[in-house]
C-alpha cells in the first residue's frame, strides 16, 4: 500500500538545465510534504518542504510545487549542478499523526 | 558533532541471533524515529518516541522488534531471533516538536546483514 509514489526511478539532466522530480500521493489527509536528498552511505538530508495551504515554496535553486487537486507535487532544481546528483525522496505526513510516508526515490544524475 | 549518530554503522549476524542498534539524536530534540529501508524502497516508518514515551508503532514492527528510549535521550532498537528478511538499513531520525513542522534529521543508518 504505497501512499506516496515516485514513478521515475531515475533521471538524467545536463548541468545548467532544469531538473523536475515528480511525486504522487493517494491520501487526501496528507497536509505536509517534504523532499529529502540522499547521498550514498549517508542518511537522507532535508531539502525543502511545503504545507498544504500553499501551492509553491522556493528556496534558492529549489522550488516545490503542490497541486492538491491532482495529489501531485514536484521539485524543480534550476540550474542543476553535478553536486545535485543523489537520490531524492518525497515524503508526506497526515494532518493527524506523526508518521511520515516516503516514496521510493528518484536517482538524479546531473551530467557536467 | 551536532548531528544524529548511529552505531554500529554495519552489522553482520547469523540468522537467529539478537542484535541491538543505538541512536543518539540531536541533543535538544524530543522526538526520535526509527525507519527501515530496503533496496529500491524509501524509508518505512517503524516507531517513534516523544521524550521517553513510545507513541506510535507500525505494523511492520513485529514482536521480535523492541525499541526503547529510557531517559528521553538515546534510543536502542533490538531485533531478536533475526531472519534474513530483516536485512536492511535501519535509520534513526530526530526532530523538535513545534519547530518547522517536525522536520526530521536523519542519521547515517545501520546496515544489517543477516546470513
Amino acid at each position: 500500500d504505497q501512499q506516496v509514489k515516485q514513478n521515475s526511478p531515475s533521471l538524467s539532466v545536463q548541468e545548467g538545465r532544469i531538473s523536475i522530480l515528480n511525486c504522487d500521493y493517494t491520501n487526501s489527509m496528507f497536509d505536509y510534504f517534504l523532499w529529502y536528498k540522499k547521498y550514498p552511505a549517508e542518511g537522507p538530508t532535508f531539502l525543502i518542504s511545503i504545507s498544504s495551504i500553499k501551492d509553491k515554496n522556493e528556496d534558492g535553486r529549489f522550488t516545490v510545487f503542490l497541486n492538491k487537486s491532482a495529489k501531485h507535487l514536484s521539485l524543480h532544481i534550476v540550474p542543476s549542478q553535478p553536486g545535485d546528483s543523489a537520490v531524492y525522496f518525497c515524503a508526506a505526513r497526515p494532518l493527524t499523526g506523526n508518521q511520515f510516508y516516503f516514496g521510493t526515490g528518484t536517482s538524479l544524475t546531473v551530467i557536467p | 558533532d551536532t548531528g544524529v549518530s548511529q552505531n554500529p554503522r554495519h552489522k553482520i549476524t547469523k540468522r537467529g541471533q539478537n542484535v541491538t542498534f543505538r541512536c543518539d539524536p540531536i541533543s535538544e530534540h524530543n522526538r526520535l524515529y526509527w525507519y527501515r529501508q530496503t533496496l529500491g524502497q524509501g524509508p518505512e516508518f517503524l516507531t517513534y518516541f516523544q521524550n521517553e514515551a513510545q507513541l506510535e508503532k507500525s505494523r511492520l514492527l513485529s514482536d521480535r522488534f523492541s525499541a526503547e528510549r529510557p531517559k528521553g535521550s538515546f534510543s536502542t532498537l533490538e531485533i531478536q531471533r533475526t531472519e534474513q528478511g530483516d536485512s536492511a538499513m535501519y535509520l534513526c531520525a530526530s526532530s523538535l516538536v513545534g519547530y518547522a513542522y517536525n522536520e526530521q534529521f536523519f542519521g547515517p543508518g545501520t546496515r544489517l546483514t543477516v546470513l
